[in-house]
């Protein structure tokens, strides 16, 4: 069975700071898939990111990044210069192909203007 | 693009009413999930769903429970006698088949029960 840790409950940053989410993972899988959602007040879930285990290569699409390190079996989320629109609840999730998404908790980001 | 759509946005029930959320999930998907997020927690599997049949299930989904496809494009799940606790955002989800991974989540079905 897979486990997602999302230590960080709530993050306040001020606009244009860049912020980190963390994500920890457990699995005893050897193939797995880890994923990024954001969701925002409207309650949608917004796909963000799937990384397989087999690529540890960080990903960068404008703002937004990942760092996979299975070393550590992590798969944290860096936002560079926030804007307000990026408030929103973040989830990270994994699962082992057309298996169900076993989610974390969720980190909730507040950017002030 | 292609998307999954919900039915109703909202749904308010009295407690101990059947209700029926329904979802249309993208339609050359194969794979059918059904999710389940209390207010201000994380986001729980329910069911998934996969050549008409139940292919697994988590121990939410119990006896009050049921998943249809009835006509192969709507995918609906019932809550036989709701409970208070039922009060969530229901998600549906699919994806198109074992090579794609990426599960398609719908807008959500907020259901409250009074």
């Amino acid at each position: 069975a897979q486990k997602v840790t999302q230590a960080q409950t709530e993050i306040s940053v001020v606009e244009k700071e860049d912020v980190t989410l963390d994500c920890v993972y457990e699995t005893r899988d050897t193939t797995y898939y880890l994923f990024w959602y954001k969701q925002p007040p409207s309650g949608e879930l917004v796909f963000l990111i799937r990384r397989n285990s087999f690529d540890e290569q960080n990903e960068i699409s404008g703002r937004y990044s990942w760092n996979f390190q299975k070393s550590t079996s992590s798969f944290n989320f860096t936002i560079t210069a926030s804007q307000v629109v990026d408030s929103a609840v973040y989830f990270c999730a994994s699962n082992s192909g057309n298996t169900p998404l076993v989610f974390g908790k969720g980190t909730r980001l507040s950017v002030i203007a | 693009e292609p998307e999954v759509t919900q039915t109703p946005s909202h749904q308010v029930t009295q407690m101990g009413q059947e209700v029926i959320l329904r979802c249309v999930p993208i339609s050359n998907h194969l794979y059918f999930y059904w999710y389940r997020q209390i207010l201000g927690q994380k986001v729980e599997f329910l069911v998934s769903f996969y050549n008409n049949e139940i292919s697994e299930k988590s121990e939410i989904f119990d006896d009050q429970f049921s998943v249809e496809r009835p006509d192969g494009s709507n995918f609906t799940l019932k809550i036989r006698s709701t409970k208070l606790e039922d009060s969530a955002m229901y998600f549906c989800a699919s994806i198109r088949d074992t090579s794609s991974y990426e599960q398609y989540f719908g807008p959500g079905t907020r259901l409250t029960v009074t």
